[in-house]
């Protein structure tokens, strides 16, 4: 069964340090990987996808993340943190049914 | 830009009345999905549609129902609220590309009491 794993519930990073959050998956073909970021009291946006090609994917705000098929992981990264990436983020597998199953999501303090 | 609509955005209902929730996206996206978010547990989908009149069972579907009778419009019934109910609904929707993204809603708290 499709599923995904967010190991870390919460994280805490000072502003301008570099950031990765986790995200392992466990899916029977290839999957088509997102991350998406929900700020407080808002929907989902997406930040980036992977459907194919270049493991290394950028997004929108300065993120990337990276496709490991050997470890089932599709880690969000970014190089300096800013105040305003405080929020919640959640990885997501997609089918080629468009059906999507999330993560349980880690929430993201910066520190000043 | 998509846009996708939730029509309320904070409700209150007494235990065992009726609510509805409704959903209207501006992109004419094949598919539509009801989500439910809770602390802990992130996203769980309740039912989604991918045409007009269709419906499929989500992960969570009990005590639920849906109601597409336009392609832009995707109502979430509770036939009678019960205080588990109690939580965030995401409305989202996608195209039918291969694992199109989705598009969401800035979702419906609702509160049963």
């Amino acid at each position: 069964a499709q599923s995904v794993t967010q190991p870390d519930i919460h994280i805490t990073v000072s502003e301008g340090a570099s950031l990765e959050l986790r995200c392992n998956y466990s899916y029977g073909a290839t999957p088509y990987l997102f991350w998406y970021v929900q700020s407080p009291g808002q929907g989902l946006q997406l930040l980036l996808k992977y459907f194919s090609g270049d493991t290394l994917v950028q997004g929108i705000k300065g993120f990337e993340a990276e496709f490991k098929r050997s470890q089932s992981s599709f880690n969000l990264r970014k190089p300096s943190v800013h105040w305003s990436d405080a929020a919640e983020y959640f990885c997501a597998v997609g089918d080629n049914f468009n059906k999507f199953y999330f993560g349980s999501g880690t929430k993201l303090n910066v520190k000043p | 830009d998509v846009k996708v609509t939730q029509s309320s955005r904070y409700l209150v209902k007494r235990t065992g009345e009726k609510v509805f929730l409704e959903c209207v996206q501006d992109m004419d996206h094949e598919n539509m999905f009801w989500y439910r978010q809770d602390p802990g547990l992130g996203l769980r989908l309740i039912y989604f549609s991918y045409d007009v009149k269709m419906k499929e069972k989500g992960d969570i579907p009990e005590g639920y129902s849906v109601s597409r009778e336009k392609k832009e419009r995707f109502s979430l019934i509770l036939e009678s609220a019960s205080t588990n109910q109690t939580s965030m609904y995401l409305c989202a929707s996608s195209p039918t590309s291969a694992a199109g993204e989705l598009f969401f809603g800035e979702g419906s708290r609702l509160t049963v009491l």
